[in-house]
């Protein structure tokens, strides 16, 4: 099956600084990556849908100058969280379609982010 | 507009037991259906997944599933559960055409030794 990882696992960083997250289809070429953010004990919320190429599409409340998502091959997305703050920390997960497998999208592992 | 329904937040099972944790789902085209499984710090692992064949769906760890469009339902079932089966299962419609997915609430499985 399709294997999308990501790195790092997790990350601890001070307020203030910025945090980049990497996505990548190991084994497919992704045209389309997705990326969440999951709250303890709560489902998956979309953030962004990023088309290789072209510039990510946000869902409505989160901040494209905060989460700058780049999608500039078809197996590599980054996520960076700029001047991050507590409520920042989260679980991010990315996820990746493409490959002609339809309708599917292929779960990262996760990065746990955490803010001091 | 799609939408998934997760009846249940929270399902206890003793092990031994049968699983079933229910989904209902609103979609005006042909939809695909997903379950995946998500254990604590984890990403999602898929379980199994509809998409137009049988409407009997068998996959991993013994679960299958059975799309129902009369009743709008996909529900999720074990004949009999295992302690690693304790982890949050999350139903998720995706309409034709596109690979935009809509999650459920998520179910939180316990199982009771």
């Amino acid at each position: 099956g399709a294997v999308v990882s990501q790195h790092p696992s997790w990350v601890i960083c001070k307020s203030g600084t910025s945090v980049k997250i990497e996505c990548r289809s190991l084994d497919f070429q992704a045209t389309t990556m997705f990326w969440y953010r999951q709250f303890p004990k709560q489902s998956l919320m979309l953030m962004a849908t990023s088309n290789e190429g072209s510039k990510a599409t946000y869902e409505q409340g989160v901040e494209k100058d905060k989460f700058l998502i780049n999608h500039a091959s078809l197996t590599l997305s980054t996520l960076t969280v700029t001047s991050a703050h507590p409520e920042d920390s989260s679980f991010y997960i990315c996820s990746a379609a493409g490959g002609g497998n339809y309708n599917e999208q292929f779960f990262g592992p996760g990065t746990r982010l955490t803010v001091l | 507009a799609q939408s998934v329904t997760q009846l249940d937040s929270h399902v206890s099972v003793s092990e031994g037991t049968p699983v079933l944790l229910r989904c209902n789902y609103s979609s005006s085209y042909s939809p695909s259906l997903f379950w995946y499984v998500q254990h604590p710090n984890k990403g999602l692992q898929l379980l199994l997944k509809y998409t137009s064949a049988a409407t009997l769906v068998k996959g991993i760890n013994g679960f299958e599933a059975e799309f129902k469009k009369s009743e709008t339902s996909f529900h999720l079932t074990k004949p009999s559960a295992h302690m690693s089966d304790a982890a949050e299962y999350f139903c998720v419609v995706t309409p034709s055409g596109t690979y935009k997915y809509i999650f459920g609430t998520g179910t939180r499985l316990k199982v009771l030794a």
